[in-house]
């Protein structure tokens, strides 16, 4: 079956600007998770949406924010990109509250 | 500051031996998961445990529980260059939905 897909797999964009990153879900899964990698703050929790109802949230401005369609693709926007913006998006997705996440390879934001 | 934490944060061995990676955690869980990343690409699940766990094998993987200690171990038997990556283990705080929080990984390297 198909894995986890992001697109794009990498953008570039320019202070102030806004982005919108994509992800479709293995399919059944209806949990999908967001997470941010940088090598200064590792692994970074965004937030969780399940059944198109965000359950979870990490401690991140407003900027960022999400949402999931009733097909359980989700997308998340970054609104006022930041160079501190720059990071790869991680996208995970998941059968339900229990077991581990299936990865998508990620989006790779740079922040100019 | 991070739930989990990993040690070593870098481990380099040759091929042929063991590769042995600790984790060690704050709050209580309900489980503990492992996952490698390739560089720059999306995380990859090995293996999960439940707090009622004490140990858990997959193929060359073992993985062991100390939940009176807040630890776990990831053992990589006879390891290959294949396996060079980085490992990181991710814990659930024992909260509802999929909220895990990410340890700043280990990056093993595997020499020929």
């Amino acid at each position: 079956k198909a894995g986890v897909t992001q697109t794009p797999r990498y953008l570039i964009k320019t202070r102030g600007q806004q982005v919108t990153l994509s992800c479709s879900p293995i399919s059944g899964h209806r949990s999908v998770s967001w997470y941010q990698q940088t090598p200064g703050q590792g692994l970074q929790f965004l937030f969780e949406y399940f059944s198109e109802t965000q359950r979870n949230k990490g401690n991140f401005p407003g900027r960022f924010s999400g949402r999931q369609f009733s097909n359980s693709r989700s997308e998340m926007n970054v609104s006022t990109l930041e160079l501190g913006d720059s990071a790869l998006y991680l996208c995970a997705s998941s059968v339900g509250d229990i077991g581990g996440y299936t990865f998508g390879s990620g989006t790779r934001l740079t922040v100019v | 500051s991070q739930q989990g934490e990993e040690d070593p944060q870098a481990l380099s061995i040759q091929e042929g031996e063991n590769a042995t990676m600790n984790c060690s955690y704050k709050t209580s869980i309900n489980n503990l998961q492992w996952y490698r990343q390739n560089s720059g690409r999306g995380l990859v699940h090995l293996i999960l445990i439940r707090s009622n766990e004490r140990e858990k094998h997959s193929g060359r993987l073992r993985v062991t529980l100390d939940t009176s200690k807040k630890s776990s171990s990831l053992l990589i038997t006879a390891s290959r260059a294949a396996d060079t990556a980085s490992y990181f283990c991710a814990t659930d705080g024992n909260n509802y939905g999929q909220n895990f929080v990410f340890g700043p990984g280990t990056r093993l390297s595997v020499l020929p």
